[in-house]
């Protein structure tokens, strides 16, 4: 069955630009999480959707934002990309359940020059 | 702040040899406790969980891991590893109550483990 699918796989932006990453949820999953992982790190929590609302939020500012759409695909949004912003983007899936645990996608790797 | 920390950030050792990985965290309320791995080029999958009873979980490919509240610890162990073990491991955190969420997972940096043939 289709796993968690993200794309694109790379992006190279510059300072100042914006992008959007997308997320398509492994089938029946109806809920998703962003997490930024810089090189050398675990994941940090960004936000999560459901119900195409922001339910929860990590320690990131507002330059971030997202998305959710009926069908449960899900963008992230940056703004005034920052060289900080280099990293890979992970996109995670679940059902909203207590015990179901999250499907993570492969990532996109994003360079800022 | 809630807080994971991972011991090692690298680890290498021998086909056969066991393995042990230690995680802690720092939260004062009751959390849900996870194992993720990273295999190369592949993406993260969860390797076990432990939300209650039993401390002693046991996961895929050998694994289990130990939930010691008095340690506020995590540690993931498999008695004898082989090469195909060789990935990232995160040990990863989330708060549980009322407003439980499966989304706000906070993760440790992470221990790269290499084994050898």
């Amino acid at each position: 069955d289709a796993g968690v699918t993200q794309s694109p796989t790379h992006l190279i932006k510059t300072r100042g630009q914006q992008v959007t990453l997308r997320c398509s949820p492994k089938s029946g999953h109806d809920t998703v999480s962003w997490y930024q992982q810089a090189l050398g790190q675990g994941p940090q929590f960004i936000f999560q959707y459901y119900e195409e609302e922001e339910r929860q939020r990590g320690n990131f500012p507002d330059r971030f934002s997202g998305h959710q759409y009926p069908n449960y695909s899900s963008e992230l949004n940056v703004n005034a990309l920052l060289l900080g912003d280099s990293a890979l983007y992970l996109c995670a899936s679940s059902r909203d359940r207590g015990d179901q645990p999250q499907h993570f996608g492969d990532g996109t790797r994003l360079s800022i020059l | 702040a809630q807080s994971v920390s991972q011991h090692n950030h690298h680890v290498i050792l021998s086909e056969a040899a066991s393995l042990e990985l230690g995680c802690n965290y720092s939260y004062g309320g009751t959390v849900n406790l996870f194992w993720y791995v990273q295999y190369p080029g592949q993406h993260l999958q969860l390797l076990l969980k432990y939300f209650s009873g039993d401390p002693l979980v046991k996961g895929i490919k050998g694994f289990e891991a130990e939930f010691i509240k008095s340690k506020f610890s995590f540690n993931l162990r498999k008695p004898s590893v082989q090469w195909s073990d060789t990935a990232e491991y995160f040990c990863a955190v989330t708060p549980r109550g009322l407003t439980d969420s499966w989304g706000k997972l906070q993760f440790g940096a992470g221990t790269q483990v290499v084994v050898t043939p």
